[in-house]
């Protein structure tokens, strides 16, 4: 049963700590997308890739975020340093093909910074 | 940028009253999908649109796209407590997935 997997599910850290989170995409997807949940904002884009070349990462903020795939089956994000409005659910979700097709998320990682 | 407005942003009902949720986007779309998420889980595809004025069913579910593919809604009848959830759409411009705020159903038994 092909899913993205995301790690950790849940993370506690202290303000001011990097803050790495991973996301295998169901293989053979060549869509990656990054996305952050909260009450406030509901879902954000904060960057997505085709090909694992960034597309877009408008919606990350540049001085602390930083997405990257370093290979195909490996994409995190990473927060450095995090603050406390960077806690939410972060969801990485994978497609395939150019026009956009269903979007399949993985179960999230919840962030609490402290 | 493309935006995608979602409205209501909550919906309370009674069980076997009907639902609607509405997705209006500031661009014309490739597609537009909509998404469920239970409380706690993730969003989980539904139904994509991608014709003008295309309207696909899913048993109590009605999805309907726009003839201009900016607007679309989502209707359920009947409801029943297995559809308490929030509801997405997401408009899709050339891979560029948006996401709108969401209505959160729930239903008194």
């Amino acid at each position: 049963d092909a899913r993205v997997t995301q790690t950790p599910r849940h993370k506690v850290t202290e303000m001011g700590q990097e803050v790495t989170m991973r996301c295998q995409p169901i293989l053979g997807h060549n869509t990656v997308f990054w996305y952050r949940q909260t009450m406030m904002q509901g879902l954000e884009l904060l960057a997505y890739f085709r090909n694992r070349a960034p597309l877009d990462d408008s919606g990350m903020p540049k001085d602390r975020f930083s997405a990257e795939m370093p290979d195909a089956t490996l994409a995190t994000l990473k927060i450095q340093p995090s603050e406390p409005r960077d806690s939410a659910v972060y969801f990485c979700a994978s497609g395939e093909g150019q026009m956009g097709t269903e979007a399949f998320f993985g179960q999230g990682t919840r962030l609490t910074v402290v | 940028g493309q935006q995608v407005m979602q409205i209501p942003q909550y919906q309370h009902v009674q069980e076997g009253e009907d639902f609607t949720t509405y997705c209006n986007s500031s661009t014309t779309l490739s597609n537009i999908q909509w998404y469920k998420q239970r409380p706690g889980g993730h969003p989980v595809f539904l139904i994509q649109l991608v014709k003008s004025g295309e309207v696909k069913k899913q048993k109590r579910l009605t999805f309907q796209f726009g003839e201009a593919k900016k607007n679309s809604s989502l209707h359920i009848t009947a409801t029943q407590t297995t559809d308490v959830g929030t509801y997405f759409c997401a408009g899709n411009l050339l891979g560029d997935m948006r996401f709108g705020a969401g209505t959160r159903l729930t239903v008194k038994p």
